[in-house]
């Protein structure tokens, strides 16, 4: 079965400073793909990052990265130089072969002026 | 890049009626559409998934025939929650995926609906 676990339900971080998201995920699938999501208090889900099972490199998007280490199926969220506005919910998920996303119970992230 | 229209943002009902939640794609044609549900505070979780032209597929533990899914074209499916009691109140959310162009740029949420029943 799979099952995506984000341990961290609230966080804070400092405007201007880095913080890592952290998520955990099991499968038995070789291919899948992790995905991060952040989720305003709107409730639109807004697209950050993917990361492929077998891409050898981590994934960036601007001031998102992905920390994928496959051997600890973990692929944890790094939002460097963070600004108010990424305040929110954010959401790990990982779609299996079946194109089935299964998303963890995600974490609010504030973060401080 | 692709945008998935969700309709109403919000609504109100009574006990006992049936709302009626569409998703349409604007700019590409859904072959698949996803619906999840997201108690406050909680997750999103998978309800069902459709496909143009052929039935939905439940997840398990949910009600074939309260949840109803329609898919008839590939920019539009609807979720018809049929006699609506306070417990469906939640948000609903709608994903699609586009045909084949790209991992990363297949699967597209529409902004959700907040499902009040009174």
């Amino acid at each position: 079965a799979q099952k995506i676990t984000q341990t961290q339900p609230g966080m804070f971080v400092q405007e201007k400073e880095a913080v890592t998201l952290d998520c955990t995920y099991d499968t038995s699938d070789q291919s899948y793909g992790l995905f991060w999501y952040k989720q305003p208090s709107s409730g639109e889900m807004i697209f950050l990052i993917y990361q492929g099972s077998y891409d050898e490199q981590n994934a960036t998007e601007g001031r998102y990265s992905l920390n994928f280490q496959k051997a600890r199926k973990s692929a944890n969220l790094v939002i460097s130089a963070s600004q108010l506005g990424d305040s929110a919910m954010y959401f790990c998920a990982m779609r299996d072969n079946f194109n089935k996303f299964y998303f963890g119970s995600g974490t609010k992230l504030n973060v401080k002026p | 890049g692709a945008v998935v229209s969700q309709h109403p943002s919000r609504v109100i009902c009574k006990s006992g009626t049936s709302v009626k939640i569409e998703c349409r794609s604007l700019d590409f044609q859904a072959t698949t559409m996803f619906w999840y549900r997201q108690f406050p505070k909680q997750s999103l979780m998978l309800m069902a998934t459709s496909n143009e032209g052929s039935k939905a597929t439940y997840e398990q533990g949910v009600e074939k025939d309260k949840f109803l899914i329609n898919h008839a074209s590939l920019t539009l499916s609807t979720l018809t929650v049929t006699s609506a009691h306070p417990e469906d109140s939640s948000f609903y959310i709608c994903s699609a995926r586009d045909r084949p162009r790209g991992v990363i740029y297949g699967y597209t949420f529409g902004s959700g609906t907040r499902l009040t029943v009174v």
